[in-house]
């Protein structure tokens, strides 16, 4: 069974000072990695998709990466909107058309300015 | 310009009554799916279906009945709501697109069992 693990579970920054958070996985074959973004009330919005190790996307102050264990979400200079929780999540090669995504419970950051 | 949208978005009810949640997607995906968040903000798949066939059916009570009458809608009824089914219940879709699919999130169904 894929697992997802998500550390720290909250994390505190002061505007300017960069960060990384981390997602470490297990899977049986993986097809992608996501990273979403959540904020209070609202649904979970996409941010990147890697699906190998070596990759890395970036998009404004994220930069995400990807090794055979784990992903990290790297945060350069973040501003009070960044703050949010950032959720990590898995899909694999179950078979058929079983897309399904294996979440882990997230960071939540908390940029102060 | 919504992408994927659900009704209602809030949801109180009593023990033991049936609801019906609605999403509906204008992206043109061809697979939707519905997750529960829990009280600790933990995202679990529930279903999912593609082209209007189930795919995905997890360990969920057979109280949850999901129902796609076309590729761009699936609604979940619950009968004989329980406490532990308050949560946020959210529906995504996704497209063809080679290997990993990225799925897009609705804003969420808030449901509270009283």
């Amino acid at each position: 069974e894929d697992q997802v693990t998500q550390s720290p579970e909250a994390l505190r920054l002061q505007e300017g000072e960069s960060s990384s958070l981390n997602c470490s996985y297990t899977v049986s074959g993986l097809r992608g990695l996501f990273w979403y973004r959540q904020d209070p009330g609202k649904g979970p919005e996409f941010l990147f998709t890697l699906y190998s190790a070596g990759e890395e996307k970036e998009k404004e102050r994220l930069k995400a990466t990807l090794t055979k264990k784990e992903s990290f979400l790297h945060i350069t200079a973040p501003k009070p909107e960044d703050s949010a929780t950032y959720l990590c999540a898995v899909q694999d090669y179950s078979g058929g058309s079983n897309y399904k995504l294996t979440f882990g419970k997230g960071t939540l950051l908390t940029v102060n300015p | 310009d919504t992408a994927v949208s659900q009704t209602p978005k809030y949801l109180v009810t009593q023990m033991g009554n049936d609801k019906s949640i609605k999403c509906e997607q204008n992206l043109g995906h061809d697979t939707m799916y519905w997750y529960k968040q829990d009280s600790k903000k933990f995202l679990k798949i529930m279903f999912s279906y593609n082209n209007k066939e189930l795919i995905i059916n997890e360990t969920v009570p057979n109280r949850f009945s999901p129902k796609s009458p076309d590729k761009a809608h699936l609604n979940l009824h619950i009968n004989s709501l329980e406490l532990g089914d308050s949560a946020v219940y959210f529906c995504a879709s996704s497209g063809a697109s080679g290997g990993a699919k990225t799925q897009y999130f609705g804003p969420g169904t808030r449901l509270l069992v009283l």
